[in-house]
């Protein structure tokens, strides 16, 4: 069975720092996709960045990166110059195989002014 | 907007009523899905359908009965439910065979037993 694992429930960040949420997850499947995705309280979940997992390098889109380490099955975003619309609940979520999306129970974000 | 439009947005309902839940896209995906989101939980898998075959029910009790007409449509049809069914639900749609892209996900219907 596939499982995504965020440890963090909660976390602050002050604007303009870099704050990193983490993520494990596990899947007996070789080819697989990750994603970290934002809901805001908007409620519209939205794709924030992904990896392939036979891609060695890691993903990066505008603040947005990740830390891929596939041989301990982690997957974390980094959040660089935090600005407060970031403020949101993450969700790190895993395809594979023929399973559909898995997510983990999410960390919520407050970037303080 | 992502493309991926959901109706109503609340819903608040008796245990004895009927209702129906919409959801709509225009993205040419012909995967869709129902997610449950309930509070200190990870999202819930209900349903899919991909290319307008139901292909997954994780063991979700009948009160819940989805449709899907067409590529573009997805209703789930709710009757007799339980306080507990009180919860954010989600639809969302893909590209079949296409995971890498991931899923568009609507803004949710939030629904309130009562």
């Amino acid at each position: 069975a596939q499982t995504v694992t965020q440890s963090q429930p909660e976390m602050s960040v002050q604007e303009a720092e870099t704050v990193t949420l983490s993520c494990t997850y596990d899947t007996s499947e070789n080819n697989y996709y990750l994603f970290w995705y934002k809901q805001p309280p908007s409620r519209q979940m939205i794709l924030v960045i992904r990896q392939e997992a036979y891609k060695q390098q890691n993903a990066t889109e505008n603040r947005f990166s990740v830390n891929f380490q596939k041989a301990a099955k982690s997957f974390s975003l980094k959040i660089s110059d935090s600005q407060l619309g970031d403020t949101a609940m993450y969700f790190c979520a895993l395809i594979s195989g023929n399973t559909p999306l898995v997510f983990g129970k999410g960390t919520r974000l407050s970037v303080i002014a | 907007e992502t493309g991926v439009t959901q109706t109503p947005r609340h819903l608040v309902m008796g245990m004895t009523n009927k209702k129906s839940l919409k959801c709509e896209q225009h993205l040419g995906h012909n995967a869709m899905y129902w997610y449950k989101q309930s509070a200190k939980k990870p999202l819930e898998l209900m349903f899919v359908y991909s290319l307008e075959e139901r292909v997954e029910n994780n063991s979700v009790p009948s009160r819940f009965s989805p449709e899907c007409p067409n590529s573009s449509h997805l209703f789930l049809h709710l009757h007799t439910l339980q306080p507990e069914d009180s919860a954010l639900y989600l639809c969302a749609s893909s590209l079949f065979d296409r995971e890498e892209y991931g899923y568009t996900f609507g803004s949710g219907t939030r629904l309130t037993v009562v």
